[in-house]
């Protein structure tokens, strides 16, 4: 069966400082990979995708940026974090005719 | 562009009883695919029903089940028999066939179901 891993589960960081959020996939190959912010517990905003190796789109321009250095591996990166870089952070999986599989999420907190 | 509109920030029913959510959509495409995500406090997403809009046939799961309206682009979504453990954050998504198929969310509604 599929599964996401995504860590780590909570983060506290200093403005200023860097980012690395890292999400991977078990069990199905070419998934497409996404990126997704959550603040103040309402709608989720789409960061990042990715339907392929190196592949990244982009959705909204920003203080971050995304990498997919394997085939089921996904990752978030800042190199300066900002205070509103401050959310729930969630990675997420689907193949062309399933539904979105998500992973646990991060709780990002920039201090 | 794809837009998702969820026009119900806070709802409530009592236990047992039923409730509907409202969502309206905004896509150019005739392909694709509309989605109900529920968020418990634990803040997992978790996949509640799902909609092809090319089935004219109302998808439903258990106690939950939609009216999809395609030419009002309308997806609203009924819980039935509304028990405790539905309390949540409720999203609704469409994600069109092509552009990597990535989902547009809505803003959500927050459900609480009242003992």
């Amino acid at each position: 069966s599929q599964t996401i891993h995504q860590w780590p589960a909570t983060l506290v960081q200093p403005v200023g400082s860097p980012l690395s959020l890292e999400c991977t996939v078990e069990g199905t190959s070419n998934p497409n990979l996404y990126w997704y912010r959550q603040a103040a517990g309402r709608g989720l905003q789409l960061l990042f995708y990715s339907v392929g190796i190196g592949q990244i789109s982009s959705e909204v321009p920003q203080n971050l940026s995304a990498s997919r250095p394997q085939d089921r591996q996904f990752i978030l990166s800042s190199k300066k974090l900002l205070l509103s870089d401050s959310g729930f952070y969630l990675c997420a999986w689907r193949t062309f005719d399933s539904p979105l599989h998500f992973g646990n999420g991060t709780r990002l907190t920039v201090t | 562009a794809q837009t998702v509109t969820q026009s119900q920030p806070e709802m409530s029913v009592q236990e047992a009883e039923t409730v509907t959510l409202s969502c309206t959509y905004d896509t150019s495409e005739s392909n694709y695919y509309l989605f109900w995500y529920k968020q418990p406090p634990s803040r997992q997403m978790i996949l509640v029903i799902r909609q092809e809009a090319y089935k004219q046939q109302n998808a439903t799961e258990n106690r939950f089940s939609v009216n999809f309206q395609k030419a009002a682009k309308s997806f609203s979504l009924k819980i039935s028999d509304s028990q405790l453990g539905d309390t949540a954050m409720y999203f609704c998504a469409s994600a069109l066939y092509n552009q990597g198929g990535k989902l547009i969310f809505g803003q959500g509604t927050e459900l609480s179901v009242k003992p």
